[in-house]
C-alpha cells in the first residue's frame, strides 16, 4: 500500500529561524512529489512538483529536494506570513492522476 | 493561470435536503476533476475521480448514490450531496488538471457544508 509520511506534525519557529520539513514515502513506483500550502479554510494552494531523485526546486524562501525516499521542504528565514499547512501528496504508476496526500506539517512563525 | 473555483464557499441545510457544489476550472480545460473532502485538522481524503463525458470514478467506502458527481464539460464539474446527514458536514474541495499536463492539480477554494 502507497503510504506518504510528513514530520514534523507541528513546528513553531522564530522569525529568521531556518528549518526543514519532511515528506516520507513508499510507493510501488513514484511518477511525481508535489508540495503544496493550505492556509485554514482554504484550498491547498501548488508550490513545486518533483518528478525524480536529486532534483530541487526554488521559490522565494522555500526549496523542495527529492531523494529516493523522501522529500525535503526547506525554509530560509521564514516569516510569520510562512505560517500554513505544507502537505506533499505523490502521484504513483498506474495511477490517472490520483494523488495521495500525507497528514500536513503545520508551521507558525512566531514574529 | 490554472485557477480553479467553488460555489458556494460556504453553505448551511437542513438534514435531509440536497446540496449542489460547482466547480469549474476559469482559464483552462480539465479532461479530469477530483474531488475531496477533509475534516478539521486532517489531511485531504479523495471521494472520486471525475472524468469529462463519462461516469465518474469512486473511492472505496464512498457511496456512489449519495455523492452524485457530474463532469458535463471541461470547466465544469459538479458534487451533490444527496439527503444529506449531520455527519456529511465537512470540506469539500475540488481539483483540476490541465488536459495534456503531467499530473500537476489545482485545487478550488474549497466549501463548508454544515447540515443542521
Amino acid at each position: 500500500e502507497d503510504q506518504v509520511t510528513q514530520s514534523p506534525e507541528a513546528l513553531r519557529l522564530q522569525e529568521g529561524e531556518s528549518s526543514s520539513l519532511n515528506c516520507s514515502y513508499t510507493v510501488s513506483g513514484l511518477r511525481g512529489l508535489f508540495w503544496y500550502r493550505q492556509d485554514p479554510g482554504k484550498g491547498p494552494e501548488f508550490l513545486f512538483t518533483l518528478y525524480s531523485a536529486g532534483e530541487e526546486k526554488e521559490k522565494e524562501r522555500l526549496k523542495a529536494t527529492l531523494t529516493k525516499k523522501e522529500s525535503f521542504l526547506h525554509i530560509t528565514a521564514p516569516k510569520p506570513e510562512d505560517s500554513a499547512t505544507y502537505l506533499c501528496a505523490v502521484l504513483v504508476s498506474g495511477s490517472a492522476r490520483q494523488l495521495t496526500f500525507g497528514s500536513g506539517t503545520q508551521l507558525t512563525v512566531l514574529p | 493561470g490554472a485557477v480553479v473555483s467553488q460555489h458556494p464557499s460556504w453553505v448551511i441545510c437542513k438534514s435531509g435536503t440536497s446540496v449542489k457544489i460547482e466547480c469549474r476550472s476559469l482559464d483552462f480545460q480539465a479532461t479530469t476533476m477530483f474531488w475531496y473532502r477533509q475534516f478539521p485538522k486532517q489531511s485531504l481524503m479523495l471521494m472520486a475521480t471525475s472524468n469529462e463525458g463519462s461516469k465518474a470514478t469512486y473511492e472505496q467506502g464512498v457511496e456512489k448514490d449519495k455523492f452524485l458527481i457530474n463532469h458535463a464539460s471541461l470547466t465544469l464539474s459538479t458534487l451533490t450531496v444527496t439527503s444529506a446527514h449531520p455527519e456529511d458536514s465537512s470540506f469539500y474541495i475540488c481539483s483540476a488538471g490541465r488536459s495534456g499536463s503531467p499530473a500537476e492539480q489545482y485545487f478550488g477554494p474549497g466549501t463548508r457544508l454544515t447540515v443542521t
